[in-house]
């Protein structure tokens, strides 16, 4: 099992819908969730980053965490074609310093 | 957020030559920051761990001998890569931890560094 999972995609969503990407981690020790956004040929970008359980809202960012199920989603209301990317799910363990990504999930919004 | 930069963005060399590629934390100290390699249309891959004022933390599989990693100040890092080769040509990229071991830990990233190696 893979310390941090996600669905590699690609996940396609129509203009203006929820993209919803959703990643799980093993060690339940983890403290810190991030999701970065990553374009072709571009470093990642840091979008959000929870470290409670419940939901995070950041403009049409919405970060939810639930520690209990070791699961880390992102939402994204009103989906744009300029969302289209790949966007990582990163997690730091007990201790924080290890930090582990998930290989990413392509998301494609279409015009 | 933090700022990471990373110099230069792309570079070209010749095979043999080395080349240094800097990774410096413009608004805060990081005693740690991260290597990584990324190939086109994969996955980042974690290359080694830079700790100030110490050796870095060479992941599996990463020659030390080779990628040579030097963090002698609380904001800059520098990666060489040296007798540089084709297949050693790709995007490099830098991130800095903001609270190394404590809780709001986060990472940035540089802007990257395209390595292509003729």
């Amino acid at each position: 099992q893979k310390e941090v999972e996600q669905n590699s995609g690609p996940l396609s969503v129509p203009e203006g819908a929820i993209a919803s990407l959703n990643c799980t981690y093993s060690d339940r020790g983890s403290q810190s969730f991030f999701w970065y956004r990553q374009y072709s040929g571009k470093s990642p970008e840091l979008i959000m980053f929870i470290y409670s359980n419940g939901d995070k809202e950041d403009g049409r960012f919405t970060a939810q965490l639930n520690k209990a199920s070791q699961y880390v989603s992102l939402l994204i209301r009103d989906s744009q074609p300029s969302d289209s990317a790949t966007y990582l799910c990163a997690v730091i363990g007990p201790g924080g310093f290890k930090t582990i990504f998930g290989a990413g999930t392509r998301l494609f919004v279409k015009a | 957020g933090a700022v990471v930069s990373q110099h230069p963005s792309r570079v070209i060399c010749k095979s043999g030559t080395s080349v240094k590629i800097e990774c410096r934390s413009l608004d805060f100290q990081a005693t740690t920051m991260f290597w990584y390699r990324q190939f086109p249309k994969q996955s980042l891959m974690l290359m080694a761990t830079s700790n100030e004022g110490s050796k870095a933390t060479y992941e599996q599989g990463v020659e030390k001998d080779k990628f040579l990693i030097n963090h002698a100040s609380l904001t800059l890092s520098t990666l060489t890569v040296t007798s540089a080769h084709p297949e050693d040509s790709s995007f490099y990229i830098c991130s800095a931890s903001t609270r190394a071991g404590q809780i709001g830990n986060t990472i940035y990233f540089g802007e990257g560094s395209w390595l292509t190696v003729v």
